[in-house]
């Protein structure tokens, strides 16, 4: 079975370049995350969706963030304009809501922004 | 929001060795869980938990609610166990997001 599935793996851009980050979660699953790991902070939660319908956006950090889910099947997560501080590895999981079911991960988006 | 504290931050053991990692949280909570990540970085659930004991293979974790407490044990212990272990919280009623840990950095020497 296909697992969740993150692109790019590895992002370097530039300050200010627009990025966005992908992902495909696990067929049939009615809920998708979106994490940020730092060494610093660790891991936390950004945003999650529950039948492509944004329920909890607290983690965005600012205004230059923004997610998206425009089908079951596909995610984005867009930053503009990326700064510095935005390194960071993104993870992306998914599950199913009503079968008390744990959370799957994505191998995670590692971006760096110079 | 929930604070979820760790210990310890790191361990280094010998292979063979009892391990066990501490997980406390400050506010009730509808699932814990425990991920594992490898120096590659892949994150993996262990264990997801809202009550009583669970055992996978050498890996048992147990939960107590009425402490907000949750340990993860290793049973004899293999260098293949070195990784990163994070504690995860559910706080909401249903999949809400995850509240993390700092982790336990867990190295097994040969």
């Amino acid at each position: 079975d296909a697992g969740v599935i993150q692109s790019p793996r590895h992002e370097v851009t530039e300050m200010g370049q627009e990025v966005t980050l992908r992902c495909k979660p696990i067929s049939g699953h009615d809920y998708l995350f979106w994490y940020r790991q730092t060494m610093m902070r660790g891991l936390e939660l950004l945003i999650y969706f529950n039948n492509n319908v944004p329920i909890d956006d607290s983690g965005m950090p600012e205004d230059r963030f923004s997610a998206k889910m425009p089908n079951a099947s596909f995610s984005t997560l867009k930053i503009q304009p990326s700064e510095p501080r935005d390194s960071a590895v993104y993870f992306c999981a998914s599950t199913v809501g009503h079968l008390n079911q744990p959370q799957h991960f994505g191998d995670g988006t590692r971006l760096s922004i110079l | 929001k929930n604070e979820v504290e760790q210990s310890p931050q790191n361990l280094t053991a010998q292979e063979g060795e009892f391990i066990t990692i501490n997980c406390s949280y400050s506010v009730g909570i509808s699932a814990l869980h425990w991920l594992q990540q490898h120096p590659g970085g892949g994150i993996v659930s262990l264990f997801m938990l809202s009550s009583g004991k669970k055992k996978h293979g050498r890996l048992i974790a147990t939960i107590n609610i009425q402490e907000k407490h949750s340990s993860l044990h290793i049973t004899a212990s293999h260098p293949r166990d070195s990784a990163v272990y994070i504690c995860a919280v559910n706080s909401g009623g249903g999949a809400d997001g995850l509240t993390f840990g700092k982790g336990t950095h867990l190295i097994i020497q040969p």
